[in-house]
C-alpha cells in the first residue's frame, strides 16, 4: 500500500525557519517524482515545488522561490521541504504529493499533510 | 505564469449529471488532472489526462477537453460526490511548473 506521512510542521515565528518531512511506503520511491502542495486555512491549493526522481531537475513556485528548498533521500525514501524566513501567509497544511507514472502534473497519491502556522 | 479558472459553486440534482469546468491557456497545450477534497481530508485524483481514471475511482467520473477548457463530467451524481473540485495543469512555460485551479464546491441536491 503506497503511503506517504509528512511531518515536521507547528507552530513558528516569522522569520524563522522549518524543516518538513514526507517517509514514503509501499512503492519504488527512488523512480517517482515527487511534489509539495499547501493549502491556506479555508483556501484553494497551491503547487508549491517539484523534485525529479533523480534530484537533477526541481521546480519551485514564484511564491516561494529562494525561501524553500526542496529535497530528496531516496535511499531513506523521504522528500523534504526546507523553509525559511517564515511569513505569516505560509500558514497553511503541506502535503506531499507523487507524480503519477501516467500523466506527470497528475498527482495520484497524497499524504495527509502538516499543518505549519506561523504567528507571533 | 498561467491561470486556471474554475466556478466556484455548482449544484446537481441527486442523480443527475453535472460538468465542473477549467480553462486557461496551459490547457490547450496540457492535460488536466482533477482532484476531489472532502472537508478535513487531503485531496484525491479522480481522473486526469485524456481518459485516465484511477483504481477506485467510480466510471460515473470522466472528463473532455476542448481548446482551453477541461471538464469533468460526473454522470448520476451521488450524495458522496458532495466536495470541493480542484483541476490541474502543467504551466504553458514548458517547464515542470504546476498550477491549480481555484476550486469548485459541488452541492448536490
Amino acid at each position: 500500500e503506497v503511503q506517504l506521512v509528512e511531518s515536521g510542521g507547528g507552530l513558528a515565528q516569522p522569520g524563522t525557519s522549518l524543516r518538513l518531512s514526507c517517509a514514503a511506503s509501499g512503492f519504488d520511491f527512488n523512480v517517482y517524482n515527487m511534489n509539495w502542495v499547501r493549502q491556506a486555512p479555508g483556501k484553494g491549493l497551491e503547487w508549491v515545488s517539484y523534485i525529479a526522481s533523480g534530484s537533477k531537475t526541481i521546480y519551485y513556485a514564484d511564491s516561494v522561490k529562494g525561501r524553500f528548498t526542496v529535497s530528496r533521500d531516496n535511499g531513506q525514501k523521504s522528500l523534504f521541504l526546507q523553509i525559511n524566513s517564515l511569513r505569516v501567509e505560509d500558514t497553511a497544511v503541506y502535503y506531499c504529493a507523487r507524480d503519477s507514472a501516467v500523466l506527470s502534473s497528475a498527482f495520484d497519491y497524497w499524504g495527509r499533510g502538516t499543518l505549519v502556522t506561523v504567528s507571533s | 505564469s498561467s491561470e486556471l479558472t474554475q466556478d466556484p459553486a455548482v449544484s446537481v440534482a441527486l442523480g443527475q449529471t453535472v460538468r465542473i469546468t477549467c480553462q486557461g491557456d496551459s490547457l490547450r497545450r496540457y492535460y488536466a488532472s482533477w482532484y476531489q477534497q472532502k472537508p478535513g481530508q487531503a485531496p484525491v485524483l479522480v481522473f486526469s489526462g485524456q481518459n485516465n481514471r484511477p483504481s477506485g475511482i467510480p466510471d460515473r467520473f470522466s472528463g473532455s477537453s476542448s481548446g482551453n477548457t477541461a471538464s469533468l463530467i460526473i454522470t448520476g451524481a451521488q450524495a458522496e460526490d458532495e466536495a470541493d473540485y480542484y483541476c490541474n495543469c502543467r504551466d504553458s512555460s514548458g517547464n515542470h511548473v504546476v498550477v491549480f485551479g481555484g476550486g469548485t464546491k459541488l452541492t448536490v441536491l
